[in-house]
């Protein structure tokens, strides 16, 4: 079981706008910044958010993150074909000592 | 542009120690912007931190393996090692070793801070 709980899977058609959850509690999310990483099939993650909402140079403006309390949110707007992906969020627990991350969810585009 | 290539046995047998290397270039491993972390990934248990270390000697690791981790520097290769004993299947899974964009700072301590670069990945298998 993953520290920070994710759905499996969502989904959406092309130019709707998909949001994936991301729930922890005060010793991760709700007291250090959440990351969020892109995995394309076969490949090494990406980072796609960092600190809660800043977004990497290259990545587009229709990819925003958010954190209120013990969850955060990552929001794709536009829907793309390319946007079918994993996407993991990420913190620091203060508890445990350790980078902490969430299960994983699955992005299909219809 | 700062690259990072694994490099290690594929397949290694249980009980045994699986040591593992992530070269660097384009960039010193003395680097202040940067810790340098090692990650697996299983199908059943996702993404798995493992453990972190700064060029100076500072070390952080997953209280869930920290018993069999060891994270190391090499600075005149520009290459940082991991090491996991007692291996079993369950270790089966694909590393990826990684920076962090430096440390997180609060009143509290300093932290690991978001993975910025990641390397290509090396499948590691558990068998005899």
């Amino acid at each position: 079981q993953s520290v920070l709980t994710q759905p499996p899977s969502a989904s959406g058609t092309p130019g709707q706008r998909v949001t994936i959850s991301c729930s922890g509690s005060r010793s991760n999310v709700g007291s250090n910044p959440v990351n969020w990483y892109q995995q394309l099939p076969g490949t090494a993650p990406k980072l796609l958010i960092y600190s809660n909402d800043q977004r990497p140079s290259g990545v587009p403006d229709r990819l925003s993150g958010s954190n209120s309390g013990t969850s955060a949110s990552l929001a794709i707007s536009g829907l793309q074909s390319d946007d079918e992906a994993d996407y993991f969020c990420a913190s620091w627990d203060d508890s445990l000592s350790a980078v902490v991350f969430g299960g994983g969810t699955k992005l299909t585009v219809l | 542009q700062l690259q990072l290539q694994e490099a290690g046995p594929g397949l290694v047998k249980p009980s045994e120690t699986l040591s593992l290397t992530c070269t660097v270039s384009g960039d010193s491993i003395k680097s202040s912007h940067y810790y340098w972390g090692w990650i697996r990934q299983t199908p059943g248990k996702g993404l798995e931190w493992l453990g972190t270390i700064y060029y100076a000697g500072t070390t952080y690791y997953n209280p869930s393996l920290k018993s069999r981790v060891t994270v190391f520097v090499d600075t005149s290769k520009n290459q940082f090692s991991l090491k996991l004993s007692s291996l079993t299947a369950a270790d089966t899974a694909v590393y990826y070793c990684a920076t962090h964009h430096g440390a997180y700072c609060r009143s509290s301590g300093c932290y690991p801070y978001y993975f910025d670069n990641w390397a290509r990945g090396t499948l590691v298998t558990v068998s005899s």
